[in-house]
This record gives structure tokens, C-alpha cells and sequence, in this order.
């Protein structure tokens, strides 16, 4: 079955560019139909939607972030992955990566920390 | 932007039927998506499309829409269904933005 898992730097220096990846196994991210997404959820806190990449290379993002943030696929490398710029400490989260809104990967915790 | 709109808290005993809303203005026209998320594990998804249940979801958990608002409804609440709940939909904009919820913790006890 197709498994999601997150991967990359757990600390990240104020106004650097958080950088995540998500490696899909069991499928191809390549197959059409699907959405990739990537969503946040603050320390203690409800989740929020980030954006999400169509099968078509079609992006849309969270309006609140879009001026910040780049999804992006490797087809090479059955990867999908999140570019955040200018990160303050308010980007600190755990960090998920989803297929549809239906299969999770366990979530990555990302600090924004000097 | 757009905001769906859930209560904080519900609590009901083991058995009963506990029911959690989420409204929207653009319900009337979007699905309605639920997850459950228990503490310290990633979300997974409870409902979709209004009233769809994925597969190896408890046939207790069902959901509806009608209107503005959409409703989880857990008929026969278990311990382990205490968790937060969050409904998700996109707004009718065009624009491809998704929102969640504020979430909901269900209590069962």
C-alpha cells in the first residue's frame, strides 16, 4: 500500500528557507488522478492547509503563504517537496505530507530557531 | 478568507450518540471532508464527500450535510473515539483554497 514519510532538517534558523520532502512508496507519485499535499499543524494547535500539487503539476496554495511557498515534484525520485521562505519562529509546526487528504505520512516537527 | 466553524468541545458518555458540526458558507455547494486526529499521531480521514466512510472506518461514524452546515455523527460513541475532530472543504471561489475547521474535542467519558 502506498506509504508517505517526511524527511529533512528538524531546525531551521529565522529567514532561512524551511525545506521538506516527501517520499512516496508503494505507488508511483506519477499516476494521475492525485493531489499532493502538504498541511501544518502549530504546537498545540488545529490544522492548516499549506497547498497541494495536482498530478498535472497544477499548484495551489494556502493564500495566507503563497507570497512564501513552493511545492514541488521529483517524478525521479517518487518525491514531492515543501520550500517555505522567510520562516520566523511562527512557522514553527509539525509538518505532514498527504495523497488525496486520505493517506498521511507521520509528520515531520520543524523548529525555527536561531 | 474563508472559515468553517466548529464547537470547541463536545462530551457525551459511552454509547450515546455524539454528533459534531462544521459550517460554512459554501457547504451548499462543497463536499465536507472529517479527520480524527488522537493525540500525538497524524489525522485520518473519517468521512469524505459529505457521507463516504473509507474503508476500515467504523460503520458508527457516518456524516451528512445539509445547508450550510455538514455533521460527523458517531452513533454509539466508544472510549476510543475521544480524539479532536476536524472537518475540511475547499471555498466555492474557484481559487483551489482549502480550510479546516478549528477542530472539535470529543470527550467520552
Amino acid at each position: 500500500q502506498v506509504q508517505l514519510q517526511e524527511s529533512g532538517p528538524g531546525l531551521v534558523k529565522p529567514s532561512q528557507t524551511l525545506s521538506l520532502t516527501c517520499t512516496v512508496s508503494g505507488g508511483s507519485i506519477s499516476s494521475g488522478g492525485y493531489y499532493w499535499s502538504w498541511i501544518r499543524q502549530h504546537p498545540g494547535k488545529g490544522l492548516e492547509w499549506i497547498g497541494y500539487i495536482y498530478y498535472s503539476g497544477s499548484t495551489y496554495y494556502n493564500p495566507s503563504l503563497k507570497s512564501r511557498v513552493t511545492i514541488s515534484v521529483d517524478t525521479s525520485k517518487n518525491q514531492f517537496s515543501l520550500k517555505l521562505s522567510s520562516v520566523t519562529a511562527a512557522d514553527t509546526a509539525v509538518y505532514y505530507c498527504a495523497r488525496d487528504g486520505l493517506i498521511w505520512g507521520q509528520g515531520t516537527l520543524v523548529t525555527v530557531s536561531s | 478568507s474563508y472559515e468553517l466553524t466548529q464547537p470547541p468541545s463536545v462530551s457525551v458518555s459511552p454509547g450515546q450518540t455524539a454528533r459534531i458540526t462544521c459550517s460554512g458558507d459554501a457547504l451548499p455547494k462543497k463536499y465536507a471532508y472529517w479527520y480524527q486526529q488522537k493525540s500525538g499521531q497524524a489525522p485520518v480521514l473519517v468521512i469524505y464527500e459529505d457521507s463516504k466512510r473509507p474503508s476500515g472506518i467504523p460503520e458508527r461514524f457516518s456524516g451528512s450535510s445539509s445547508g450550510t452546515m455538514a455533521t460527523l455523527t458517531i452513533s454509539g460513541a466508544q472510549v476510543e473515539d475521544e480524539a479532536d475532530y476536524y472537518c475540511y472543504s475547499t471555498d466555492s471561489s474557484g481559487n483551489h483554497s482549502w480550510v479546516f475547521g478549528g477542530g472539535t474535542k470529543l470527550t467520552v467519558l
